[in-house]
């Protein structure tokens, strides 16, 4: 089983769409989690990080549920330029950061 | 403010081979960390550098290896080079000093290609 799993999708959505991407993580002494955004043969980029608490970005939701070692992401009102892969990044308290697979979104006419 | 810049951007490499990647981090940034990205795969966690150190490593055989140097910037070595080593090979920067809450930022890329 991998340490971060994540559904692979594809999710193709209208635009306009509201869409949610889920992860779970296996070790339970992660400290800090975040989305990156990963567009066709680009490196990685910070999307946002997850706060236990929840936190908003514009159209992008973040949730953490550490009892359930799981995070979310909600995209609303998806827009053409939101189609990439989302990945899901956990890191330990020694700095490790652990990937996800990734979801692939494409948001369509 | 240079980000992270990685060099050559693009290498094709034959089995059996050694290749040499290049790394240096965004100004400010102390710890250097590698990662290998398959097609359709997330970045898979090679190891970490700070103070010239290897601090973790991944779960990567003894052909890979790598360095950093006093200004920061580091090397991934790999020798005797397989197919299966083909992949995206990503740096990516911070300044965490051990603290996990700081956001990497990554380079982007060295596209290896083995044949």
């Amino acid at each position: 089983r991998k340490e971060v799993e994540q559904d692979p999708g594809p999710f193709n959505v209208p635009e306009g769409a509201t869409v949610a991407f889920n992860c779970t993580y296996s070790n339970s002494a992660s400290q800090s989690f975040f989305w990156y955004r990963q567009d066709c043969r680009k490196e990685p980029k910070l999307l946002m990080s997850v706060y236990s608490s929840g936190n908003e970005d514009g159209r992008f939701t973040a949730q953490l549920n550490r009892a359930s070692q799981y995070i979310s992401l909600l995209i609303r009102d998806s827009k053409l330029s939101d189609s990439a892969t989302y990945l899901c990044v956990v890191n330990t308290n020694a700095g490790k950061s652990t990937f996800g697979d990734g979801t692939t979104l494409t948001v369509k006419p | 403010d240079a980000g992270v810049t990685q060099s050559p951007t693009h290498l094709i490499k034959t089995r059996g081979q050694q290749v040499t990647l290049r790394c240096s981090p965004k100004s400010g940034h102390d710890t250097v960390s590698w990662y290998q990205q398959a097609l359709g795969q997330g970045p898979q966690f090679i190891f970490q550098y700070y103070e010239e150190e290897e601090r973790q490593r991944g779960n990567f055989p003894d052909r890979f290896s790598g360095h950093q140097f006093p200004n920061y910037s580091s090397e991934l070595n790999v020798n005797a080079l397989l197919l299966g080593d083909s992949a995206l090979y990503l740096c990516a920067s911070s300044s965490d000093r051990g603290f996990s809450g700081n956001t990497i930022y990554f380079g982007e890329g060295s596209w290896l290609t083995v044949v």
